[in-house]
């Protein structure tokens, strides 16, 4: 089965350069959400779309955009990158009715190295 | 804000032992999932719960929403369970997680 698949797995940065990491959910899924888990820590939301529309922001950083396009594959843009950005991202995706979501499922996630 | 609590945050166990992991939430949470993560790997999402109960293998995870606990219990442990379990609380007021810290089970053979 379909799962939910993100890219790149890997990505090595310096200070103050830009990343973009992509997200492609289930098929039908019309949620996304961002996680950050920090090394050694929870994941932490960072924020949802539902049907192309942000539904929910988190502690997302500023300097941290994000958006989900007409195919529902979603984009994490971060921009002047901190060594504390260094954490693996995770997307989840999930069909929302009647208040509830519904298959949440996550990727595999992104680990992202800010050098 | 929602909480979500779990323990014990480490449990070691001898292959075939019965294991369980608790998880406690705040009000706001209206269903309760439990994920594993292997080191330095995805989440995988093992069960979402809102009332009673569901099994799925050697898996079985119990809700109590009066109580606000959740339980998660393996059954004929084996080592290829040693993993981290998380307990992560979906708000009810949204469809965000709010994740527990983790439980660390190591399983030896």
């Amino acid at each position: 089965a379909a799962g939910v698949i993100q890219s790149p797995r890997h990505l090595i940065k310096e200070k103050r350069e830009t990343a973009t990491l992509k997200c492609y959910p289930i098929p039908r899924h019309d949620t996304v959400y961002w996680y950050q888990q920090g090394p050694g820590q929870d994941p932490q939301f960072l924020i949802s779309f539902y049907e192309k529309m942000q539904s929910d922001k988190g502690s997302i950083p500023d300097r941290f955009s994000a958006q989900q396009f007409s195919d529902y594959h979603s984009e994490l843009n971060m921009s002047s990158l901190e060594l504390g950005d260094s954490a693996l991202y995770f997307c989840a995706s999930s069909l929302y009715s009647v208040g509830t979501a519904y298959g949440y499922t996550f990727g595999s996630g992104t680990r992202l190295t800010v050098v | 804000k929602n909480e979500v609590e779990q323990s014990p945050q480490n449990l070691t166990a001898q292959e075939g032992e019965f294991i369980t992991i608790n998880c406690s939430y705040s009000v706001g949470i209206s269903a309760l999932h439990w994920l594993q993560q292997h080191p330095g790997g995805g989440i995988v999402s093992l069960f979402m719960l809102s009332s009673g109960k569901k099994k799925h293998g050697r898996l079985i995870a119990t809700i109590n929403i009066q109580e606000k606990h959740s339980s998660l219990h393996i059954t004929a442990s084996h080592p290829r369970d040693s993993a981290v379990y998380i307990c992560a609380g979906q708000e009810t007021s949204g469809s965000r997680l709010t994740f527990g810290e983790g439980t660390q089970l190591t399983v030896n053979p």
